[in-house]
């Protein structure tokens, strides 16, 4: 039962071009989405998050639009450079009163390949 | 780079054998994390802990066992590795645990082989 699903394994897409990556949740309690960037040999690092009050957040190059009716959030890169390249998780956590103690879901990861 | 020690890197055990992983953490967080990695399902959390000696179960705890005796260490135990336990550990830390939005900080991980 995966309660988060990145459906796309992968996406490729050209330097200076828009890379858009998807993630689907189907738990209702989850109030505070993340996004993770990871490459080989390293541990995930924290990207991008968003909080359920909110629908979309800002970072640079980054942005995080979150759809609470749809179950569905994603994560706009602009403009993508090769450096982007990596595996790209959407996590989430029920956050409301502490009680989950802050525990993550993951999705199951999609490999961002940015073509020079 | 958030203060996160794994160790060791690599792994490679025999069936049966008990392994134990390592996490410190120089930022003095009360909340760690074992997660594991393996292809098609992201990574999973293993045990928490949300604080010296407490401690709880994740979503695939079965045939792992943790400890935390100081704030800045988190024991990962396999107490009879099997070649299902292969994987990429990974360890995480938060200040707030889930109180307030903020997010977990990840180790560079461990990977476990079982033969």
């Amino acid at each position: 039962d995966q309660q988060v699903k990145q459906n796309s394994p992968s996406l490729s897409v050209q330097e200076g071009r828009i890379s858009i990556l998807n993630c689907d949740y189907t738990n209702s309690m989850f109030d505070y989405f993340l996004w993770y960037k990871k490459y080989p040999a390293e541990g995930p690092t924290f990207l991008i998050s968003i909080s359920s009050i909110k629908d979309k957040n800002e970072d640079g190059r980054f942005t995080v639009f979150l759809n609470k009716s749809a179950k569905h959030l994603s994560l706009h890169i602009v403009p993508s450079q090769p450096g982007d390249s990596a595996v790209y998780f959407c996590a989430a956590s029920v956050n409301a009163g502490g009680t989950s103690y802050g525990k993550l879901t993951f999705g199951q990861g999609t490999i961002l390949t940015v073509h020079p | 780079d958030a203060g996160i020690t794994q160790s060791p890197r690599h792994k490679v055990t025999e069936t049966g054998t008990p392994v134990t992983l390592r996490c410190h953490q120089t930022e003095n967080h009360r909340y760690m994390y074992w997660y594991r990695q393996d292809p098609g399902h992201g990574l999973r959390l293993i045990h928490y802990s949300y604080g010296v000696k407490d401690t709880d179960k994740g979503e695939v705890s079965d045939g792992y066992s943790v400890s935390r005796s100081k704030t800045e260490d988190f024991l990962l135990t396999l107490e009879s590795a099997t070649s299902s336990q292969t994987s990429v550990y990974f360890c995480a830390i938060s200040e707030v645990g889930g109180w307030g939005n903020q997010p977990q900080h990840f180790g560079d991980g461990t990977r476990l082989s079982i033969l």
